[in-house]
C-alpha cells in the first residue's frame, strides 16, 4: 500500500526566514511525485512533478527535490502570500492513475 | 479561462435524499476524477474516468456513483446520502491519464448530510 507522510503538520515562519517541508513516501515503483498548494476554501493548485531521485524543480521561491525515500519543498525568503497548505502526492506504476496524497503542511508566513 | 466548475458549492441535505454534484471542464481533458477531503484523512479518490464511458473505482467508492457520457462532464451521484458522506468534495481533470498527477481542481463542494 502506498503511503505518504508529510512533516511538520504546521509551520510558522517570519517573512524572509527560509525553511523546508518534508514528504516521506513508501511506494513500489514510483511513477511520479507531485506537489500542490491549497489556499483556504480553494482546490489544490499543481506546482511540480518529480520523476526520479536527484531531480529538482524550481518556481519563484520554491524548489522541490526528490530522493528515493522523500521529497523536500524548500522555501527561500518566503513572503506572506506563500501562506497555504502544501500537499504531496505519489503515483505508482502499479496503481495506474491513482494518486495517494499526504495530509499536508500548513505554512504560515508572518510579515 | 481554463477551469473546472463544480455545482453546487455548498449543500445541506438530509439522509436518503438523492443528490448530484456536477463537474464540468473546458480544457478538453481526457481524465477526470472525484476526491473527498476530510480532516486527518487528506484527499482520497472516489472515482475516476480515463475517457468517455470509461470509469473506475478509486479508494473510497462506496455510496457513490459516477457517469461519463460526455468528455467535459463527470457528475458525482449520491443515491442515498448518509452523514458519513459529509465532506468537502473536489472534481479534478488532467490532459491524459498518464499525467494524472498534474491535476486541475475545481473550487470544491461542501456537502453536509443531516
Amino acid at each position: 500500500e502506498d503511503q505518504v507522510t508529510q512533516s511538520p503538520e504546521a509551520l510558522r515562519l517570519q517573512e524572509g526566514e527560509s525553511s523546508s517541508l518534508n514528504c516521506s513516501y513508501t511506494v513500489s515503483g514510483l511513477r511520479g511525485l507531485f506537489w500542490y498548494r491549497q489556499d483556504p476554501g480553494k482546490g489544490p493548485e499543481f506546482l511540480f512533478t518529480l520523476y526520479s531521485a536527484g531531480e529538482e524543480k524550481e518556481k519563484e521561491r520554491l524548489k522541490a527535490t526528490l530522493t528515493k525515500k522523500e521529497s523536500f519543498l524548500h522555501i527561500t525568503a518566503p513572503k506572506p502570500e506563500d501562506s497555504a497548505t502544501y500537499l504531496c502526492a505519489v503515483q505508482a506504476y502499479e496503481s495506474g492513475s491513482r494518486l495517494t496524497f499526504g495530509e499536508g503542511t500548513q505554512l504560515t508566513v508572518n510579515p | 479561462e481554463a477551469q473546472v466548475t463544480q455545482n453546487p458549492r455548498y449543500l445541506i441535505t438530509v439522509t436518503g435524499k438523492k443528490l448530484t454534484v456536477t463537474c464540468s471542464q473546458n480544457m478538453n481533458h481526457e481524465y477526470m476524477s472525484w476526491y473527498r477531503q476530510d480532516p486527518g484523512l487528506g484527499l482520497r479518490q472516489i472515482y475516476y474516468s480515463m475517457n468517455v464511458e470509461v470509469t473506475d473505482k478509486g479508494d473510497v467508492p462506496e455510496g457513490y456513483k459516477v457517469s461519463r457520457k460526455e468528455k467535459r462532464n463527470f457528475p458525482l451521484i449520491l443515491e442515498s446520502p448518509s452523514p458519513n458522506q459529509t465532506s468537502l468534495y473536489f472534481c479534478a481533470s488532467s490532459l491524459i491519464g498518464g499525467a494524472a498527477g498534474e491535476l486541475f481542481f475545481g473550487e470544491g463542494s461542501r456537502l453536509t448530510v443531516l
